[in-house]
């Protein structure tokens, strides 16, 4: 069965520091991978998307930025937090194949940025 | 502009008793339609997911309905147990997986 990992679960960074967020899905090959953020009681937002290796497609422009070195290793980053990063950072997969896109989420990632 | 509208943002009923949840959209082109649950501090998880050809799916005691003629869709749940309280997300598809627009969610609490 596939699973979705991210880490850490919470992290609390000063403003202007670096960040690094890491998603990993087992079990499958070749899945679409996405980073969300989800303010407090608001719906999700589309931070990135990526269909292969190397291939980053940005829904939003900000402070972030996206890598996907290896087939199942997303990972979201920033030279410089801001205070306005603070949220809640979900990575999502869905099958690479298409069909219905079922997106299945990990346990998320809570940005404090003081 | 595409949108996904929840209602009522929040909802309080007793453990035992049924609710309904209502989501509307104004998605186009129309794929499909999800809900999902989201206990706090998690990852949303999937309950139901219906396309333009399906009015009804159920999942355990989690019903959804969807018309798509009106663009509605709506979440019964029967029998409310304690661990259904979490927030319930209607998402909506159009034709690709990064064209997904997301409602803000319905906060349900239940109490015993």
């Amino acid at each position: 069965s596939q699973t979705i990992h991210q880490w850490p679960a919470t992290l609390v960074q000063p403003v202007g520091s670096p960040l690094s967020l890491e998603c990993t899905v087992e079990g499958t090959s070749n899945p679409n991978l996405y980073w969300y953020r989800q303010a407090a009681g608001r719906g999700l937002q589309l931070l990135f998307y990526s269909v292969g290796i190397g291939q980053i497609s940005s829904e939003v422009p900000q402070n972030l930025s996206a890598s996907r070195p290896q087939d199942r290793q997303f990972i979201l980053s920033s030279k410089k937090l801001l205070l306005s990063d603070s949220s809640f950072y979900l990575c999502a997969w869905s099958d690479g194949r298409g069909g219905l896109y079922q997106q299945y989420f990990g346990p998320g990632t809570r940005l404090t940025v003081t | 502009k595409n949108q996904v509208e929840q209602s009522p943002q929040s909802l309080i009923i007793l453990e035992g008793k049924n609710c309904t949840l209502q989501c509307n959209y104004t998605v186009s082109p129309f794929s499909n339609l999800r809900w999902y649950k989201q206990d706090t501090g998690r990852g949303p998880v999937s309950l139901t997911i219906m396309t333009f050809s399906e009015n009804t799916k159920s999942n355990g005691r989690y019903t959804a309905t969807l018309d798509a003629d009106t663009k509605q869709s709506s979440l019964h749940i029967t029998a409310s147990q304690l661990s259904d309280s979490a927030s319930y997300i209607c998402v909506v598809s159009a034709d690709s997986a990064r064209q997904l627009t997301f409602g803000s969610g319905t906060q349900l609490t239940v109490l015993p």
